[in-house]
């Protein structure tokens, strides 16, 4: 059973447009969400995350949403730059230790 | 300052070898943590350290996979009898402490069982 779930395997945006990824979990002993960022041949790079008691935050043209009674969270690009281009996790934990993740989501954003 | 680094980059090895990744964190992290991430999927947790010790081995696969911290920095993760099903990246990351969720994740390594 996967507790993380990122339903959309790619996105594509024209560039000064809004990007959403979409991210759904299951397990509600999660209390804190992160996204992160990934490029081919690195390591995940963290990008925004926000705690359970919250249900937006914002870091410049980064937003996370957070619907607890949805169990749902969104990450929301706004404007769109080329440079975006690479694939999101989503990824939850429950207190001390690991991170549980999605199998993420594809960026391209189009000049 | 540096980040999280491992060696090696890429392992090639044969089917029933015995092979070690190493993990050396971002210095002052006390948190290390291992994950494997197959194509086309996320990274999936295999065990992470506080300080010295296990904290949390539950993602092991089996008793193939082990890992070590002894002095409470650097990391080796050792996979015994590789399997062709153990190919994947393996990463690594270390957070300031168990309590800090934000996890530095290094560039992995890719290990290709022939």
């Amino acid at each position: 059973d996967q507790q993380v779930k990122q339903n959309s395997p790619s996105l594509s945006v024209q560039e000064g447009r809004i990007s959403i990824l979409n991210c759904d979990y299951t397990n509600s002993m999660f209390d804190y969400f992160l996204w992160y960022k990934k490029y081919p041949a690195e390591g995940p790079t963290f990008l925004i995350s926000i705690s359970s008691i919250k249900d937006k935050n914002e870091d410049g043209r980064f937003t996370v949403f957070l619907n607890k009674s949805a169990k749902h969270l969104s990450l929301h690009i706004v404007p769109s730059q080329p440079g975006d281009s690479a694939v999101y996790f989503c990824a939850a934990s429950g207190g001390a230790g690991k991170s549980t993740f999605g199998d993420g989501t594809t960026l391209t954003v189009k000049p | 300052g540096a980040g999280v680094s491992q060696t090696p980059s890429n392992k090639v090895t044969e089917k029933g070898k015995y092979v070690e990744l190493r993990c050396d964190p971002i210095s002052g992290h006390t948190a290390l943590y291992w994950y494997r991430q197959s194509l086309g999927q996320g990274p999936e947790f295999l065990i992470y350290f506080q300080g010295t010790g296990a904290a949390d081995d539950s993602g092991l696969p089996n008793d193939r996979f082990f890992a070590v911290r002894p002095e409470g920095s650097v990391s080796t993760l050792k996979i015994q009898r590789t399997e062709r099903g153990d190919s994947a990246v393996y990463l690594c990351a270390s957070s300031l402490g168990q309590d800090s969720p934000t996890q530095y994740f290094g560039p992995g390594t890719r290990l290709l069982v022939l």
